[in-house]
């Protein structure tokens, strides 16, 4: 099956611009998630979505941070205007189950490496 | 909000020798915990899923579990060069949705 599909790879931005993310989960998997990791930190949340409706976002900066997934498939996180502390990897993950277990793991995509300048 | 703590190291072992990775959670009522492998550059893959007390073994990897002292831990047996990599120690959140990670233990296994 395919995995994840993330893009870009890389996106090099000055402080205050927008940018966005996109992401295709593995076809079928309902649940889908965005993490940002900050170099030598672990993968830090940011807001799980259940096939178009939005489970948890608590951690989500949502003063900059947007993100949607309209058709339940997949989807477009946004920062704007972005800040110097947002310079990490955005991962996006999906399950094919609500709940997490060693049956319906979370595949990870290969990441947005964001750098902010 | 639970917290997922590890060393970050690095932790430095010869070929061949027992790399031990710990990790303590704070929310006692954690049910399930999970090791993820995260090679430079690349994004978390599982190794090992564990969610009983005791030992649960995978080929070289040992998962430990104990969790009236809220520690879980990974063996690797038999170290290989290939096995360098950052070790990320993640819990369930209490709505059993989504992963909470430490920040990782990094691993370097020297031939």
């Amino acid at each position: 099956e395919a995995g994840v599909a993330q893009s870009p790879r890389y996106k090099i931005i000055e402080k205050r611009q927008s940018v966005a993310f996109w992401c295709n989960p593995i076809s079928g998997h309902a649940t889908l998630y965005w993490y940002q990791q900050i170099l030598g930190q672990g993968p830090k949340l940011l807001i799980q979505f259940q096939n178009n409706g939005v489970v948890d976002d608590s951690q989500l900066p949502k003063d900059r941070f947007s993100a949607e997934r309209l058709k339940g498939v997949d989807s477009t996180l946004k920062i704007q205007p972005a800040k110097l502390e947002d310079s990490a990897v955005y991962l996006c993950a999906s399950s094919s189950t609500s709940s997490v277990q060693a049956t319906s793991p979370l595949h990870f995509g290969n990441g947005t490496r964001l750098t902010v300048t | 909000q639970k917290e997922v703590e590890q060393n970050s190291g690095p932790l430095s072992v010869p070929e061949g020798a027992i790399a031990s990775l710990n990790c303590t959670y704070s929310d006692r009522v954690s049910q399930s915990f999970f090791w993820y492998r995260q090679y430079s550059g690349k994004s978390p893959e599982l190794i090992m899923s564990i969610y009983s007390n005791g030992d649960k073994e995978d080929g070289r990897f040992t998962a430990q579990l104990n969790k009236a002292s809220q520690y879980v831990s990974l063996l690797i047996r038999d170290s290989q060069p290939s096995d360098s990599a950052t070790y990320l120690c993640a819990v369930l959140n209490q709505a059993g949705t989504a992963l909470i990670f430490g920040k990782g233990t990094t691993l370097s296994v020297s031939s």
